[in-house]
């Protein structure tokens, strides 16, 4: 089955840019999408289709795709964006929707 | 406005069954592929299975494969997740979302806030 794999914990300071990546085999080919999880809630979408970013979620917020990685990045962090984050395909090869294993950021 | 609301969950013994239900607002709920994620204690996210609009193209994981039936009542605006031979592992938090597209590909734009299941003796 497919796998992707995202880093357990990223820190970073306010103000400064945080990087999160998803790796995944051929990711290439597919396309990434990104939710955030604030702690106690569900799940929202803050990046589709590697790099398109739904109406309300703040320009601070863009993904890239580059080989077999996929990032998305935060830039001008802020404490608010303390969360996890998870990424995102479709696996047509085995008619699967698959997720990260998800990346905790703190916000030091 | 789109909303999403599960109902169903609680506490049920091994080896029983359980009905979600999730009913839509705010979007022709015809129209669009609809989904369950789980997410157990202090876990990731885990997708479970998935229908089309139509109700007529199934999805699951290999997880729940064979003990889980989803299904769709369209006049109603609900999906439901028949639940059945339960195990300590189904424990988890389970998210209603909706897909983006009428067909199961895509990624969802709007989640449910969850309701939770609970396996144990």
């Amino acid at each position: 089955s497919y796998v992707l794999t995202q880093p357990p914990s990223v820190s970073v300071a306010p103000g400064q840019t945080a990087g999160i990546t998803c790796g995944g085999n051929n990711i290439g080919v597919k396309s990434v999408h990104w939710y955030q999880q604030r702690p106690g809630q569900a799940p929202v979408l803050v990046v589709y289709d590697d790099s398109v970013r739904p109406s309300g979620i703040p320009e601070r917020f863009s993904g890239s795709k580059s080989g077999n990685m996929a990032t998305l990045t935060i830039s001008r962090v802020e404490a608010g964006d303390e969360a996890d984050y998870y990424c995102q395909v479709w696996d047509s090869s085995s008619d699967h929707w698959v997720f990260g294993g998800g990346t905790k950021l703190t916000v030091l | 406005e789109v909303q999403l609301l599960e109902s169903g969950g609680g506490l049920v013994q091994p080896g029983g069954s359980l009905r979600l239900s999730c009913t839509a607002s705010g979007f022709t709920f015809s129209n669009y592929a609809m989904s369950w994620v789980r997410q157990a204690p202090g876990k990731g996210l885990e997708w479970v299975s998935a229908l089309s609009g139509s109700g007529g193209s199934t999805y699951y994981a290999d997880s729940v494969k064979g003990r889980f039936t989803i299904s769709r009542d369209n006049s109603k605006n609900t999906q439901y997740l028949q639940m059945s031979g339960l195990r300590a592992e189904d424990t988890a938090v389970y998210y209603c979302a909706k897909a983006n597209i009428m067909v199961v590909l895509g990624y969802f734009d709007y989640w449910g806030l969850g309701t939770l299941v609970t396996v144990s003796s």
